[in-house]
């Protein structure tokens, strides 16, 4: 079974700092790989995604992520965090049978002033 | 083009009744997958439809149930409702044939069981 685990539960950092929100994964078979972000009272934003190709996946509202193979990593980043960027932060990964996202516990990320 | 809606956005019920929520997907895509999500739980998948057929379920018992329309509108139904299902229902929709396609999610419906 595909499954995702996102080590930590909260991610604090200043504002103008690297935000670095972790996943790891586990598949049989290609891993497709997803961020998103939850706001409060919300749904759930599409950021990015890995499919195949190259290891630095750039999505929206200026975040990327790198996807390591040996590590089994897909970690979120970005360079210089803004105070609206503190939200839940999701990693998921496409089951390879059927159609379904498995989903981390999520990530709540605070960016102070 | 228009994103995913979900209607209602907030419902209160009683233990014992039941519910309906519906889920309007993004116009041309087929596929509409349902979740729940809970602060204990996080987010669990409950069932898929596409082209008004349930391709995949979650694990959830069989109170929770679903339809799909010609027209790719989705509802969820929950009968028999208990304390436990109060939560945020997500619905999300994708055009469906592919695996590396993009789930859009609603905004949610928060459901609140007294």
């Amino acid at each position: 079974a595909q499954s995702v685990a996102q080590p930590e539960d909260q991610v604090n950092v200043a504002e103008g700092n690297p935000l670095t929100v972790k996943c790891t994964y586990s598949v049989s078979g290609n891993p497709y790989l997803f961020w998103y972000v939850q706001y409060p009272n919300r749904g759930l934003q599409f950021l990015l995604k890995y499919i195949t190709g190259d290891n630095l996946v750039k999505g929206s509202y200026g975040f990327e992520a790198e996807f390591n193979k040996s590590q089994t990593s897909f970690h979120l980043k970005k360079p210089s965090a803004l105070v609206s960027d503190s939200a839940l932060y999701f990693c998921a990964v496409r089951d390879t049978i059927n159609y379904k996202l498995s989903f981390g516990a999520g990530t709540t990320v605070t960016v102070r002033a | 083009k228009a994103g995913v809606t979900q209607t209602p956005r907030y419902l209160i019920k009683t233990r014992g009744q039941q519910v309906t929520l519906s889920c309007s997907p993004i116009s041309g895509h087929r596929s509409v997958s349902w979740y729940q999500q809970t602060p204990g739980q996080g987010l669990q998948f409950l069932f898929e439809y596409f082209s008004e057929t349930q391709r995949n379920k979650g694990n959830f018992p069989g109170r929770f149930s679903g339809r799909q329309f010609s027209n790719s509108r989705s509802e969820m139904n929950v009968s028999t409702l208990e304390l436990g299902d109060s939560a945020l229902y997500l619905c999300a929709s994708s055009l469906g044939t592919i695996r590396t396609d993009t789930q859009y999610f609603g905004p949610g419906t928060r459901l609140t069981v007294l």
